[in-house]
């Protein structure tokens, strides 16, 4: 069974300090890994999946399949970061996401 | 292209009533996945359909819960004789294709049952 999670509900910091919200999964095949974002009152929506390799609004993830994690970083965290993060992946069988339970992420001036 | 639309964004039902969720996928859309989201969890699937197709419903529950994407008009969450803990936000998601990496959300409908 596939499984994402993310242990932290809140993540509460200050602007300009670093930010990691945690994301581990369990997954038997090769996953896919996304990170998605809801902004308040916005829809769901995609911030960075690990193919890519990208960077978005200087956020990062790196796949890290010995820890079986697929954290999100960004180094210097602005207020309108905040937001709550997901983690989700994909299995091979089909195009349903699996999603982590969420962090809050408060970036406070 | 307006998105992923679902209504309505709100619904109140009593207990025993039906609710009826729509989701209209993007334009160009022809895969469609519903989610609910109980309060304090993460989103869970439900189940995934294409045109007159269901796909996958491994996430749906077995009794009550129905959903159809018709050729013409949007996908339909149906729940039957609604109890208190249907009580949630369902999510929609569109992509073009199986193996689009992509999924579109919807801003969801939030169900209340009183």
């Amino acid at each position: 069974a596939q499984r994402v999670t993310q242990p932290e509900k809140l993540l509460s910091v200050f602007k300009g300090a670093p930010v990691e919200l945690k994301c581990n999964y369990s997954y038997s095949g090769s996953p896919e890994l996304f990170w998605y974002v809801q902004y308040s009152r916005q829809r769901l929506q995609l911030l960075l999946r690990h193919i890519s390799r990208e960077s978005i609004k200087g956020f990062t993830a790196d796949l890290n399949k010995g820890e079986t994690s697929f954290h999100l970083k960004k180094p210097f965290a602005q207020e309108e970061d905040s937001a709550m993060y997901y983690c989700a992946l994909k299995n091979n069988a089909g195009n349903m996401l699996t999603f982590g339970g969420g962090t809050r992420l408060m970036v406070k001036p | 292209n307006a998105g992923v639309m679902q209504n309505p964004r709100h619904l109140v039902r009593r207990r025993g009533q039906e609710a009826r969720l729509r989701c209209s996928p993007m334009k160009g859309h022809s895969h469609v996945y519903w989610y609910r989201q109980l309060p304090e969890e993460g989103l869970k699937f439900m189940v995934y359909l294409q045109k007159e197709n269901i796909i996958d419903e491994s996430g749906m529950p077995k009794e009550r819960f129905s959903a159809e994407f018709p050729k013409e008009g949007p996908s339909i969450l149906r729940i039957q004789q609604v109890v208190r803990g249907d009580s949630a936000a369902y999510f929609c998601a569109s992509s073009r294709y199986t193996g689009d990496t992509e999924a579109f959300f919807g801003q969801g409908t939030r169900l209340t049952v009183v």
